[in-house]
């Protein structure tokens, strides 16, 4: 079945480090993939998304690419923030279901 | 208002006792989910809508009923609560899933 795999946490970086969260999926068909993000305290709130291959969702400094061929939504950020510290989801949305990564913890250091 | 409102935000339960968990949306949204948090597990999916008449199981929905009473409205109940259903809750409303989820912000429920 369908599923998302990311790398685990917690990611400890100084402020003004680059950021890679990593996400891998296994979907039949052509899915969408999200990432969520989820401060403390707080519910989920979608970050970025893109809808088909090699597309490139953005927002906030947090970019992510769809590539098809690695099966790969990896979140990238230039330079954190102390703001930026809280758990990341990758998700996919695939024949109306969707399927949610089990987080990363993001701890960002002043 | 937020888009979607839970209540309560915060529920302490004994074993063997009813709960109800609520939900509200102002998005307008027919399709309306109930998900379940648990540390380094993400999000499990319990029930979902599509809309007023159309109800289904998610992954885990043993032990959990829910109650669609308006397409703004969407409950989760806990008919006989365990230990092991402590957890965050939460709600969600999509109008088309490409587009993503509007999440609320939680129930944290623990049963004792």
């Amino acid at each position: 079945g369908d599923s998302v795999t990311q790398m685990e946490g917690p990611v400890t970086l100084s402020e003004e480090a680059f950021l890679t969260i990593n996400c891998t999926y296994t979907a039949t068909g052509y899915p969408s993939l999200f990432w969520y993000v989820q401060y403390p305290g707080e519910g989920l709130q979608l970050l970025l998304k893109a809808t088909k291959a090699d597309d490139k969702g953005s927002n906030k400094g947090f970019e992510a690419t769809y590539r098809k061929e690695t099966t790969s939504f990896h979140l990238e950020k230039g330079s954190v923030q102390v703001s930026d510290s809280a758990v990341y989801f990758c998700a996919l949305v695939n024949f109306n279901k969707f399927y949610f990564g089990s987080g990363t913890k993001l701890n960002v250091k002043p | 208002d937020a888009d979607v409102t839970q209540t309560p935000r915060n529920r302490i339960t004994k074993t063997g006792k009813r709960i109800m968990l609520e939900c509200s949306q102002t998005k307008g949204h027919d399709r309306m989910y109930w998900y379940r948090q648990d540390p380094g597990l993400g999000l499990r999916l319990i029930y979902y809508s599509f809309d007023v008449k159309d109800i289904n199981k998610g992954e885990i929905s043993d032990g959990y009923s829910v109650s669609r009473q308006a397409q703004a409205k969407f409950s989760l109940s806990l008919e006989s609560a365990i230990p092991n259903q402590t957890a965050l809750y939460f709600c969600a409303t999509s109008d088309d899933p490409l587009y993503g989820y509007t999440f609320g912000s939680g129930t944290r429920l623990t049963v004792v």
